[in-house]
């Protein structure tokens, strides 16, 4: 068991580029998230997989974000034409199941820093 | 909609003293609620959780969580804090919303441990 892991863990980038970061999850999970985490805050739920299909999107997720799980194993989150605003720390979760108590097996994170 | 408060944004304790961080929460059924522990440059790491049954969960690293549903509360406790448990700490409540099984986290609290 290799754990969750996201690359990168740190991208630096100008306002108005364009940024994609890769989740994979622990291997047998079929549920896949995404979550965003503000400096002193808790992370907020921001999209959610079942397999390949993408179940369920936040209203934080405007459409300048695009989340993909093409075979329903690893997973991108694409940010276009990124603010200052996005700046945060982008945690990836993934769960073996169903339900709202299955546990969720978090990933590093992926801090991302607009100038 | 779920919430989670965690009214201590920072605690200072002694090493070898006693721990209690409190955590209420709002949601309209039986809630499944969680402790996430995150160090620096790390990934949220599960304390322990309650789905059901015995009001008093034990976890890893010598914590624990009592479920309270007439206060609405889920506080975590150690009976003596070690510096290695200075970190960030994180309630949060799971809710199955028919698509997706989402966490609600609050705001964290800072634990500092002095020697």
């Amino acid at each position: 068991d290799t754990g969750v892991s996201q690359d990168p863990r740190h991208k630096i980038t100008k306002r108005g580029q364009n940024v994609t970061f890769r989740c994979d999850p622990i291997s047998e999970h079929n549920r896949l998230y995404w979550y965003r985490q503000t400096l002193g805050q808790g992370p907020e739920f921001l999209t959610y997989f079942q397999n390949e299909a993408q179940l369920e999107k936040s209203r934080l997720l405007s459409d300048r974000f695009s989340a993909e799980r093409p075979k329903g194993s690893f997973s991108t989150l694409e940010i276009q034409r990124t603010e200052q605003g996005d700046s945060a720390m982008y945690l990836c979760a993934s769960s073996l199941g169903s339900g709202g108590g299955n546990e969720q097996f978090f990933g590093p994170g992926t801090r991302l820093t607009v100038l | 909609a779920q919430s989670v408060t965690q009214p201590d944004i920072h605690i200072t304790v002694s090493e070898g003293a006693s721990l209690e961080l409190r955590c209420n929460y709002s949601y309209g059924a039986t809630p499944y609620l969680f402790w996430y522990v995150q160090s620096p440059g790390q990934g949220l790491q599960l304390l322990l959780k309650y789905f059901s049954g015995d009001t008093l969960v034990q976890g890893i690293k010598g914590f624990e969580a009592e479920f309270k549903r007439s206060q609405s509360s889920f506080n975590l406790r150690k009976p003596s804090v070690h510096w290695s448990d200075a970190a960030e700490y994180f309630c949060a409540v799971g809710a199955w919303t028919g698509t997706a099984s989402k966490l609600t986290f609050g705001t964290g609290t800072r634990l500092q441990v002095t020697l």
